[in-house]
């Protein structure tokens, strides 16, 4: 069974510092991995995927299978990046689609 | 761009009743998916369809049921609604898994059983 385990439930920083949210996986195949941003009274929506290898609002998140984990991160915090942040991983096996998402953390950025 | 529409903002009723949450996607999207969101337990997958009539539970189906009677739309069925159900519900698409699309989220349902 797939599981996602983000242990923090809020992180707070301070605006500058580094970022860095943990999420951790337990999946027997191949990964396909999520990070999703819910900002305050807005949609959850995407933020970045792990295939595409891409840094969107200065973050970034790299696969790592050793470790199974997939952490968020990002150099400098802004207060923009307050925000609930939930990792996701997909099954996925010819049109079958099973998605599944961890407990998710509040990133607090503190002025 | 994608829309995922869900039926109500805001919903109250009472014990017991039978209640229907409706979404609507204009995509084509093949997968449909009803979350519940709670405070520190995050986004649980209730039920999901991957084509028209199909259905497959997730990982907290018990006091629901679904229903695709058409590819758009994704109905959550609560059969007799209990104060445990009180929960934000959402809604989500997406396509059919070739090019890791993601999932699109409507603006959810905030539910009030009373």
């Amino acid at each position: 069974a797939q599981r996602v385990t983000q242990p923090e439930k809020l992180l707070s920083v301070f605006k500058g510092a580094p970022v860095e949210l943990k999420c951790n996986y337990s999946y027997s195949g191949s990964p396909e991995l999520f990070w999703y941003v819910q900002y305050s009274r807005q949609r959850l929506q995407l933020l970045l995927r792990h295939i595409s290898r891409e840094s969107i609002k200065g973050f970034t998140a790299d696969l790592n299978k050793g470790e199974t984990s997939f952490h968020l991160k990002k150099p400098f915090a802004q207060e923009e990046d307050s925000a609930m942040y939930y990792c996701a991983l997909r099954v996925s096996s010819g049109g079958y689609q099973k998605v599944t998402f961890g407990t998710g953390t509040k990133l607090q950025v503190i002025p | 761009d994608v829309k995922v529409t869900q039926s109500s903002r805001y919903l109250v009723k009472r014990t017991g009743e039978k209640v229907f949450l409706e979404c609507v996607q204009d995509m084509d999207h093949e997968n449909m998916f009803w979350y519940r969101q709670d405070p520190g337990l995050g986004l649980r997958l209730i039920y999901f369809s991957y084509d028209v009539k199909m259905k497959e539970k997730g990982d907290i189906p018990e006091g629901y049921s679904v229903s695709r009677e058409k590819k758009e739309r994704f109905s959550l069925i609560l059969e007799s609604a209990s104060t445990n159900q009180t929960s934000m519900y959402l809604c989500a698409s997406t396509g059919d898994g070739r090019g890791n699309q993601p999932q699109h989220f409507g603006d959810g349902t905030r539910l009030s059983i009373l």
